[in-house]
Formats: C-alpha cells, sequence, structure tokens
C-alpha cells in the first residue's frame, strides 16, 4: 500500500498563474479530503469528497479555487490566478471509514 | 465555530523521561485522531478514538467526549520523537468526517 499520493511536492509559481495539485488516495477509500496548513492558520479543512461527489467546500476560498474529482483514483485542486498568500502547504487525505489517512503534501511558493 | 485548544505549545523532553499533552474542545466532538509531524512534513497517524483509552508502545492516547478533551502520554522520550503532534477532532454536529486541528506541540527530545 503506498498511501495517499500527492504531486507534485514541491511547486512555484508566480503571481497570477494556475496551479493544480494532484491526490492519489488509498486504494479502496471512499473519502477524499483537502486540507491547506501555513504557519499563521495552522491547518485548515478546505473541500471533501464521498464515493467522489462533492459534500461540503465550506473551506474554500470562493474565487479562484476549485476541486474535482474526476474517478475514484485521483482528485485535484486547482487554484487560478494565484496569489502570495496562497502559498502553504496542501494536504490530501483519504479514509474508509472515519479515520483519516495523510499525503505527503504539495508545497505551494507563489512569488 | 469549533475549536480545539491544544497545549503545550512546545516541550523539551530529556531521553528516557515522559509528559502529557492535552486538547480541549469547546464543542461536543465525535472522535479524536492524534498525528505526529515528522521533519519532511508527514503526517502519521497514532492513534484514532471515538471513546476511551488506547496505547502503542510508548504512547497512550485517551479521550473523553463528556468532559470535552483527549490527552496524549508519551513515557520514556526517544530521540526519533521529536516532531509537532497535532490532534484533530470530528465535532459530534457535522454531518461528516471534517477534521478539526490544534494548533499543534512542538516536541523537543534532547540527550
Amino acid at each position: 500500500n503506498a498511501g495517499v499520493i500527492q504531486t507534485p511536492r514541491h511547486k512555484v509559481t508566480g503571481k497570477g498563474q494556475e496551479a493544480t495539485l494532484w491526490c492519489e488516495p488509498i486504494s479502496g477509500h471512499s473519502a477524499v479530503f483537502w486540507y491547506r496548513q501555513t504557519i499563521v492558520q495552522g491547518l485548515e479543512f478546505l473541500t471533501y469528497f464521498r464515493n467522489q461527489a462533492p459534500i461540503d467546500d465550506s473551506g474554500m476560498p470562493k474565487e479562484r479555487f476549485s476541486a474535482q474529482m474526476p474517478n475514484q483514483s485521483h482528485s485535484t485542486l486547482k487554484i487560478q490566478s494565484t496569489q502570495p498568500q496562497d502559498s502553504a502547504v496542501y494536504l490530501c487525505a483519504s479514509s474508509l471509514g472515519y479515520e483519516q489517512y495523510f499525503g505527503p503534501g504539495t508545497r505551494l511558493t507563489v512569488l | 465555530g469549533d475549536q480545539v485548544e491544544q497545549s503545550p505549545s512546545a516541550l523539551s523532553l530529556h531521553e528516557g523521561t515522559g509528559s502529557a499533552l492535552r486538547c480541549n474542545f469547546t464543542t461536543t466532538m465525535r472522535a479524536v485522531q492524534w498525528f505526529q509531524q515528522n521533519s519532511r512534513g508527514s503526517l502519521i497517524n497514532l492513534f484514532y478514538l471515538a471513546s476511551g483509552t488506547k496505547e502503542n508502545g510508548r504512547l497512550k492516547s485517551t479521550f473523553n467526549s463528556k468532559e470535552s478533551y483527549s490527552t496524549l502520554h508519551i513515557r520514556d522520550a526517544q530521540l526519533e520523537d521529536s516532531g509537532t503532534y497535532f490532534c484533530a477532532a470530528e465535532a459530534a454536529s457535522s454531518s461528516f468526517s471534517k477534521l478539526v486541528f490544534g494548533q499543534g506541540t512542538s516536541l523537543s527530545v534532547v540527550p
């Protein structure tokens, strides 16, 4: 079991560019979560899918951020027109029941 | 909103000693997870508890939903225990398994 896979591990973008982050959940897990970690805000929930359906995106910034889960083997988080304040580690987690298992994260740096 | 108050924020232990970390919840929580974040930033699952106490090697965790707290005890600390420890809880009022994280405890184990 490879665990949750996230790619890329590091991404540097210029202000105003688009960033797409990928997550491959643990095989068989029905739920996928996205979180963001910064020094100031700590770990924050962004959005959640169960059986590929979006359940709640209450933690997502209303503009520029979107997430999809086109099939059970991957989810994407897209940030349009990136801003320096989007710099963070973006973490994906998956679960079969309630316990969540996290990937290594993608460190996004917006210059 | 749902809040998780974690203490202490930082802790230094000599090898072979022990201590406890604590999380207090300002709302009723359904379950709690404890993680260690290592130097590479990966969140390692330590415990998932819906109630009671679990023990794994030198670690022991308790979750008391009625009194709204959880603890993580570390005994016989080793150098490799250094890292940041997070508790994260699921609100009982949530219809899904979103985790609300504490701010973390930075543990340094010294010789």
